[in-house]
């Protein structure tokens, strides 16, 4: 099977530019993460849904930041207007059922400067 | 919430010496606990995890782990360290009703030959 596949795998870009992140979750999968890694913070829970449905985005830094699940095989994240603070990695994973094991994609690594 | 703490930023073991990483979680009920590893530029792989049953449980690349609920702790080891496990070890603990996780700041391992 397909592993849950992230795109683009690298972006740099220039503060102010609009970022999308895109992913692709396990085939069968219903719960889909967005996850941010920073040395500062670590691994940071940024939003989940659960059937294409957002449970829980109190992780979302602020306004810029938005995400979204139009079908069970694709999710977007979105920065607008981007800052060089945010870069950093950010990993879409997913998982089948309640507390079931959570797969990882190998992450976008966006460079904002 | 559930939290996690990793005690260990870093860690140096010789080649062929045992491990141990500590992990200690809060959680008010029955947590699900993972072990997760990340390579350099690489995404987290599940090492292994524990639901419920037997507390010792046996995970991929000769790793084991221990639930202890007394001490609220769940420690990797690993009895010989092979110079392919140096990486970031990252602990997670997640809700036994949903899937959110929630990781530790991660124990970098180093091994020396």
């Amino acid at each position: 099977d397909a592993g849950v596949i992230q795109s683009p795998r690298h972006e740099v870009t220039e503060m102010g530019q609009e970022v999308t992140l895109r992913c692709k979750p396990i085939s069968g999968h219903n719960s889909l993460f967005w996850y941010r890694q920073t040395m500062m913070r670590g691994l940071e829970l940024l939003i989940y849904f659960n059937n294409n449905v957002p449970i829980d985005d109190s992780g979302m830094p602020e306004d810029r930041f938005s995400a979204k699940m139009p079908n069970a095989s694709f999710s977007t994240l979105k920065i607008q207007p981007s800052e060089p603070r945010d870069s950093a990695v950010y990993f879409c994973a997913s998982s089948r059922d309640s507390g079931n094991t959570i797969y990882f994609g190998e992450g976008s690594w966006l460079t904002v400067v | 919430a559930q939290s996690v703490t990793q005690p260990d930023i870093h860690i140096t073991v010789s080649e062929g010496a045992s491990l141990e990483l500590r992990c200690n979680y809060s959680y008010g009920a029955t947590p699900y606990l993972f072990w997760y590893v990340q390579s350099p530029g690489q995404g987290l792989q599940l090492l292994l995890k524990y639901f419920s049953g037997d507390t010792l449980v046996q995970g991929i690349k000769g790793f084991e782990a221990e639930f202890k609920r007394s001490q609220s702790s769940f420690n990797l080891r690993k009895p010989s360290v092979h110079w392919s496990d140096a990486a970031e070890y990252f602990c997670a603990v997640g809700a036994s009703y949903g899937n959110k996780l929630v990781f530790g700041a991660g124990t970098i391992l180093r091994v020396k030959s």
